[in-house]
């Protein structure tokens, strides 16, 4: 059980164009999603947090404009790169989780975004 | 803020060896600790979570410990194997409302055959 999938797992976009990203619980109902971003040999580094049907909260730092965060089900949330970069190139990670409060957050298996 | 550091940044062993991973915290309200595995280019396993009340857990060759009130927490594995070999990542869940994890800089292991 708690089962968190993310698609695509690769992708490649050209510079300056848009890319979206989707993270789906197969088998629960999150409450809330995490979107977490991984630069080569660093750590996670937390994007943002958003709750079904709320705008997303993001961390400091986070372009709001440039990352948009969707969670419009119980089971999806879609990240939305805008006008890529190469600097955005990155591991995307995202997490669910099926409290609002200090629940287990599962884990999705990753995105990797290369911007040309 | 909480910041969340680990040493060593990497480690290889041979293969059978026991070894401790270490874990630090600047903020000692958490909520609990997790360890967690990281294989190259994939997404995280959980290994062990400690509540903030507790001292240690425990699965299978993994032991991890937690001294909330000196910000430390440690990994032990016993018997390494080459499977092993990944990212190992803690990461610390404030107390309060929140449900944010801040994770640590990660400790690469190898352990060789």
């Amino acid at each position: 059980g708690a089962v968190v999938s993310q698609h695509p797992s690769r992708v490649i976009c050209k510079s300056g164009t848009s890319v979206k990203i989707e993270c789906r619980s197969l088998d629960f109902q999150a409450t809330t999603m995490f979107w977490y971003r991984q630069f080569p040999k660093q750590s996670l580094m937390l994007m943002a947090t958003s709750n079904e049907g709320s705008k997303a909260t993001y961390e400091q730092g986070v372009e709001k404009d440039k990352f948009l965060i969707n969670h419009a089900s119980l089971t999806l949330s879609t990240l939305t790169v805008t006008s890529a970069h190469p600097e955005d190139s990155s591991f995307y990670i995202c997490s669910a989780s099926p409290a609002v409060g200090a629940g287990e957050q599962y884990f999705g298996p990753g995105t990797r975004l290369t911007v040309t | 803020k909480q910041e969340v550091t680990q040493i060593p940044a990497a480690l290889s062993v041979p293969e059978g060896e026991n070894l401790v991973l270490n874990c630090s915290f600047t903020d000692s309200a958490i909520y609990n600790l997790q360890w967690f595995r990281q294989d190259p280019g994939k997404g995280l396993t959980s290994l062990l979570l400690i509540q903030s009340s507790q001292r240690e857990q425990t699965s299978g060759r993994l032991n991890a410990s937690l001294d909330k009130s000196s910000g430390r927490s440690t990994l032990y594995i016993a018997a390494s194997q080459p499977g092993d070999s990944a990212t190992y990542l803690c990461a610390v869940r404030q107390g309060g409302a929140t449900n944010k994890l801040i994770f640590g800089t990660g400790t690469l292991l190898a352990v060789q055959p």
